[in-house]
């Protein structure tokens, strides 16, 4: 089946240090993918949306110039956390999906802690 | 804007006995509901989803739920638990006004489902 791979699955970066989440699909194209944080003990919320070759969506609430979102491929999106702080640290789900109507396929996720 | 309540947070049981993780949702249109499990650090995976036709859907693992309509619910149900259940299973819905794929989904809180020997 179709097959999302995030990097790293963990990450331990110190305060004011940027951090760089990919987001690979490896057997199709990912016209869209998703970007998700989930906090501890708390449900998933969708960050921002990512269409290839355009600049992603943000949900309210979510600093475009922190979280900075690069969709250059059609099968790779990176998430950069810039200047990070304790507070960033999370559990960061990237999903992808190749065309309307098609199943979404979710990586294994991210725990990036931020000391 | 939709909503997802997921109304218990956890869920003790034994093994082999029934379970249901119960889940409503709001919508001024129409959705398309997904339950999802997730293992501890890991990402999601799709149990079932409902997206029309028969409202009775039956997913992996031997997991299925109902959509009903009139009382905006979607319930997951298994008749017989094993260990290896145990993990947090979240609902979620896609409206289907957005007219593009499931991916924008809103998640409920969560129910973290723990399967006792």
């Amino acid at each position: 089946g179709a097959v999302v791979s995030q990097h790293p699955s963990r990450v331990i970066c110190k305060s004011g240090t940027s951090v760089k989440i990919e987001c690979r699909s490896l057997d199709f194209q990912a016209t869209t993918m998703f970007w998700y944080r989930q906090f501890p003990k708390q449900s998933l919320m969708l960050m921002a949306t990512s269409n290839e070759g355009s600049k992603a969506t943000y949900e309210q609430g979510v600093e475009k110039d922190k979280f900075l979102i690069n969709h250059a491929s059609l099968t790779l999106s990176t998430l950069t956390v810039t200047s990070a702080h304790p507070e960033d640290s999370s559990f960061y789900i990237c999903s992808a999906v190749s065309n309307v109507g098609s199943p979404l396929h979710f990586g294994n996720g991210t725990r990036l802690t931020v000391t | 804007a939709q909503s997802v309540t997921q109304l218990d947070s956890q869920v003790p049981v034994f093994e082999e006995a029934p379970v249901e993780l119960r889940c409503n949702y709001s919508s001024s249109v129409s959705v398309y509901l997904f339950w999802y499990v997730q293992y501890p650090n890991q990402g999601l995976q799709l149990l079932l989803k409902y997206l029309s036709g028969s409202t009775l859907v039956k997913g992996i693992n031997g997991f299925e739920a109902e959509f009903n309509k009139s009382q905006t619910s979607f319930h997951l149900r298994k008749p017989s638990v094993h260990i290896s259940d145990t993990a947090e299973y979240f609902c979620a819905v896609s409206e289907l006004s957005r007219g593009t794929s499931y991916g924008k989904l809103t998640f409920g809180q969560g129910t973290i489902l723990t399967v006792h020997p």
